[in-house]
């Protein structure tokens, strides 16, 4: 069974600095999708960023961005320029054929 | 975009009731939903995943007989609790694939339903 780990269960970034949440998984698949989301205090999910296992090349989003190392079975989120909004919880996901699978979360603080 | 809608929100009920949460894709058709249970300060856990036309598929350790799933359209699938007890109090998200869209686009989340059973 695939599983995803967020060894982080709480980071704390400067506003306006740079922080990276960190995630590894464990997969035998080759064709995997790979997801960041966001839940606020709101409970409300959001998608982040999404990466594509067969890209080699790390997504971008804004201020957001992976760090895809396919080898590795890492997948790391880089926020840029950290916002007072950006204080949630990031939840790391992996997803083949049609169930996805979420890490334990990382509770990220932003100080003003 | 794709949107999930998610009712009730909050809903307390009395120990031995039964109660349904309802999960509808507003503006797409979705064969598959998830239910997705979250204990506080801990991540999503799949509970099972919601076939449109035919039995759900549970997760390891997810009683099928005290989580009744429906999914009897292409726009809704229900979730419910059935003679509740406080260990089943907890926070229950739904998810959905939009179809139209390409596998990478992940899933829309329902805003969740926080049950508290007395």
């Amino acid at each position: 069974a695939q599983t995803v780990t967020q060894s982080q269960p709480e980071m704390s970034v400067q506003e306006a600095e740079t922080v990276t949440l960190s995630c590894t998984y464990d997969t035998s698949e080759s064709d995997y999708y790979l997801f960041w989301y966001k839940q606020p205090p709101s409970r409300q999910m959001i998608l982040v960023i999404r990466q594509e296992a067969y890209k080699q090349q790390n997504a971008t989003e804004n201020r957001f961005s992976v760090n895809f190392q396919k080898a590795a079975k890492s997948f790391s989120l880089k926020i840029s320029d950290s916002q007072l909004g950006d204080a949630a919880m990031y939840f790391c996901a992996y997803r083949s054929a049609d169930d996805m699978r979420f890490g334990a979360g990382t509770r990220l603080t932003v100080k003003p | 975009g794709a949107v999930v809608s998610q009712h009730p929100s909050r809903v307390i009920c009395k120990s031995g009731t039964s109660v349904k949460i309802e999960c509808r894709s507003l503006d797409f058709q979705a064969t598959t939903m998830f239910w997705y249970r979250q204990f506080p300060k801990q991540s999503l856990m799949l509970m099972a995943t919601s076939n449109e036309g035919s039995k759900a598929t549970y997760e390891q350790g997810v009683e099928k007989d005290k989580f009744l799933i429906n999914h009897a359209s292409l726009t809704l699938s229900t979730l419910t609790v059935t003679s509740a007890h406080p260990e089943d109090s907890s926070f229950y998200i739904c998810s959905a694939r939009d179809q139209r869209r390409g596998p990478n686009y992940g899933y829309t989340f329902g805003s969740g339903t926080r049950l508290t059973v007395v």
